[in-house]
């Protein structure tokens, strides 16, 4: 059973950092993994989809890198805004089709003026 | 449409009665996804449909809960006898096609009392 974690589960910075947030998964063998943000109280927005075969993919200041081997994707987020601030989920589609995504418990970010 | 839309946003209802949820996923997307998740807590897998079919829905807490997907587009999720425990955002995603980035509607929120 595949199982995503994710850490940490908070983090707070102030406005300007770069940050790096992880997310491990315990079965390498995906199809792809998905980064996604989480509003209070709204559903959730995609930001980055890295296939298995790719190493990492960019979208403005977000940049997600995924180790298939080591079971292992990280997204880092430069020059933080107060509008970065929400909850950032993985998630796991597995090679199976037909399969469910398994999500990760997100890591909540405050970015701090 | 332009996105994924639920209905209806917000429900409150008394213990026992049943409700019924609705999801228009994105035109021409195959794959559609439930979610739970509850106050403060993660994403919980409910089932995945793939056309009108259904090869996963082994998340479905109970035999209350029950879905359908109809002429490939709008799926319905039921809830019979509700109890507090159903308490929760409920989350509808769609794809154009298994492995695709996965949009997701902004839940309909589900209150028993």
């Amino acid at each position: 059973k595949q199982e995503v974690t994710q850490i940490p589960a908070a983090l707070s910075v102030p406005e300007g950092e770069n940050l790096v947030l992880n997310c491990s998964f315990t079965d390498s063998a995906i199809y792809n993994l998905q980064w996604f943000r989480q509003d209070p109280g709204k559903g959730l927005t995609s930001l980055l989809l890295i296939q298995s075969s790719q190493r990492e993919q960019t979208s403005g200041r977000l940049n997600a890198s995924l180790d298939k081997s080591s079971g292992r994707s990280t997204l880092y987020i430069a020059a933080s805004q107060p509008g970065d601030s929400a909850t950032y989920l993985c998630a796991v589609v597995p090679t199976t089709s037909g399969s469910r995504l398994t999500f990760g418990e997100g890591t909540q970010l405050t970015v701090n003026p | 449409g332009a996105g994924v839309s639920q209905s209806p946003s917000n429900k409150v209802t008394e213990k026992g009665k049943d409700v019924e949820l609705r999801c228009d996923p994105i035109s021409g997307h195959t794959a559609l996804y439930w979610y739970r998740q509850r106050l403060g807590q993660g994403l919980e897998f409910l089932i995945y449909f793939q056309g009108n079919s259904a090869p996963d829905k082994s998340g479905l807490p109970s035999d209350r809960f029950s879905a359908e997907r109809t002429g490939e587009s709008v799926s319905t999720l039921t809830i019979q006898r509700t109890q507090q425990e159903d308490s929760a955002v409920y989350l509808c995603a769609s794809s154009l096609a298994f492995g695709n980035t996965i949009y997701f509607g902004e839940g309909s929120w589900l209150t028993v009392v």
